[in-house]
């Protein structure tokens, strides 16, 4: 069984502009959480969608956002990207269910913004 | 969400050696979970806890959830090169943000032959 896959897996990019990766859960995972992960800050929650529904939402600005389609592949989006938000982004699915908390993460997307 | 106290932030030890190290919070967890970062990789799961008490073994791994739910420790037996990376806790919980995995900040582990 495939695990959950990101991509890319690096981006370089500058300030101003916007990006979007992509998150494809583990077959069968209908929820999918994004975090930002940084040196100072550690692992933070961003938002987890199930059902192609926001479920939960951290302390963001609207800047990122995110989605989720039919099939349960998600995308999140940064828009006006800042020099801070040089990080790992990590995305996890769960299974639908009384084990919703035990998440599988996927290698991550490596953003630096120039 | 909500940051817990992991500690210790670093260790360096011997291959062989025992190792030790604990999660704490302020909140009430239902879940407690330990996961394994290697560098350039994603977290990978170690252990799942889902009630107060439980002690749970993966092979030289042994996690406990806390009697109060408020944290939880895990110990690697004989310590070998490959045990080297970043451990976190996070704790499943209800926060600012909804139900969510709350993470420690991990602890970054390194063995020596």
């Amino acid at each position: 069984k495939a695990g959950v896959t990101q991509t890319p897996r690096y981006l370089i990019k500058t300030r101003g502009q916007q990006v979007t990766l992509s998150c494809s859960p583990i077959s069968g995972h209908r929820s999918v959480s994004w975090y930002q992960q940084t040196p100072g800050q550690g692992l933070q929650f961003l938002f987890e969608y199930f059902s192609e529904t926001q479920r939960n939402k951290g302390n963001f600005p609207g800047r990122f956002s995110g989605r989720q389609f039919s099939n349960s592949r998600s995308e999140m989006n940064v828009s006006t990207l800042e020099l801070g938000d040089s990080a790992l982004y990590l995305c996890a699915s769960s299974l639908p269910g009384p084990r919703t908390n035990i998440q599988y993460f996927g290698a991550g997307t490596r953003l630096s913004v120039l | 969400g909500q940051q817990l106290n992991q500690s210790p932030q670093s260790m360096f030890i011997q291959e062989g050696e025992d190792v030790s190290m604990n999660c704490t919070s302020s909140s009430i967890f239902n879940t407690w979970l330990w996961y394994k970062q290697d560098p350039g990789e994603g977290p990978v799961l170690l252990i799942a806890l889902y009630k107060a008490g439980e002690l749970t073994s993966n092979g030289r791994l042994t996690a406990q959830f806390g009697i109060t739910r408020k944290d939880s420790f895990l110990n690697i037996s004989a310590s070998i090169p490959s045990d080297v990376g970043i451990y976190f806790c996070a704790g499943f919980g209800n926060s600012n943000s909804g139900y969510a995995l709350n993470f420690g900040k991990g602890t970054s582990l390194l063995v020596t032959p």
